[in-house]
C-alpha cells in the first residue's frame, strides 16, 4: 500500500517551453503532497507544500509563478515548470501524506528527470 | 533551526560486514525521525521511522535504527550487508515548521558502496 506514481518519469524539452509533471497517490487519499527538487549528488530540497483545494505554500526562494502547483483532487497534484530554462534541469520528486494520519510519514514517488535543452 | 547532519558522505563496506550510518539532528522537541533509501534514478523508499516509544526501531530489509535523545542521534544499522544494499541513504526529521504542516528536513545523504 501507499504507492505514489509520477508521470512522466523523464522529459526533455526546449528552453522556453512549459512542462507538467503529475503526482498521483494510487491507493490512498492525500490531502497534502510535497514537491522536492534534487540536484546531482545532493539531498532533496523542499520546493512547496500542496494542499488539496487550496493554494500551495512555497519555500523561501522558490518562484511560485515559475513552478505552478495544482492539487485539484485528493489523489493528484501537478507541478508545471513554466518557461523552462537549462538551470531548471533537475530531478523532481513528489511525496504524499495519507489523509487523516496523525503521524507524519511521507510516501515518495519515483521522481521525474527534467532536462531542458 | 532544525537540521540533520549525516557526517559520512561515502562509505564502502564488504558484503557480509556490519554497517552503521550516522545521523544527528537538531530540533527543540521530540522529533519524528526517518531513514529513506534511494537507488540510482529512483525515488525514496521508507526504511523505518521513529515517532515515540521503543527507541530501537526495526525496518525493512533487515535495517534497524536507535534513537538516542542524549546524543541527538538516530543511527542506522544492519548486521550483515548485501550487495543489493548499495544505494544512497537519507536521514530526515519531521518538524513543525511555522504552522500545522510537518515538513521533512533531509540530511545530505550517505552513499553506500558494497564490495564483494
Amino acid at each position: 500500500g501507499a504507492v505514489v506514481s509520477q508521470h512522466p518519469s523523464w522529459v526533455i524539452c526546449k528552453s522556453g517551453t512549459s512542462v507538467k509533471i503529475e503526482c498521483r497517490s494510487l491507493d490512498f487519499q492525500a490531502t497534502t503532497m510535497f514537491w522536492y527538487r534534487q540536484f546531482p549528488k545532493q539531498s532533496l530540497m523542499l520546493m512547496a507544500t500542496s494542499n488539496e483545494g487550496s493554494k500551495a505554500t512555497y519555500e523561501q526562494g522558490v518562484e511560485k509563478d515559475k513552478f505552478l502547483i495544482n492539487h485539484a483532487s485528493l489523489t493528484l497534484s501537478t507541478l508545471t515548470v513554466t518557461s523552462a530554462h537549462p538551470e531548471d534541469s533537475s530531478f523532481y520528486i513528489c511525496s504524499a501524506r495519507i489523509a487523516g494520519q496523525r503521524t507524519d510519514t511521507q510516501y515518495f514517488g519515483p521522481g521525474t528527470r527534467l532536462t531542458v535543452l | 533551526a532544525q537540521s540533520v547532519t549525516q557526517p559520512d558522505i561515502h562509505i564502502t563496506v564488504s558484503e557480509g560486514a556490519s554497517l552503521e550510518l550516522r545521523c544527528n539532528y537538531s530540533y527543540g522537541a521530540t522529533p519524528y525521525l526517518f531513514w529513506y533509501v534511494q537507488s540510482p534514478g529512483q525515488g525514496l523508499q521508507l526504511l523505518l521511522k521513529y515517532f515515540s516509544g521503543d527507541t530501537l526501531v526495526q525496518g525493512i530489509k533487515g535495517f534497524e535504527a536507535e534513537f538516542k535523545r542524549s546524543q541527538s542521534s538516530f543511527n542506522l544499522r544492519k548486521p550483515s550487508v548485501h550487495w543489493s544494499d548499495a544505494a544512497e541513504y537519507f536521514c530526515a526529521v519531521g518538524a513543525l515548521y511555522g504552522g500545522a504542516t510537518n515538513k521533512l528536513i533531509f540530511g545530505t545523504g550517505t552513499l553506500l558502496a558494497v564490495q564483494p
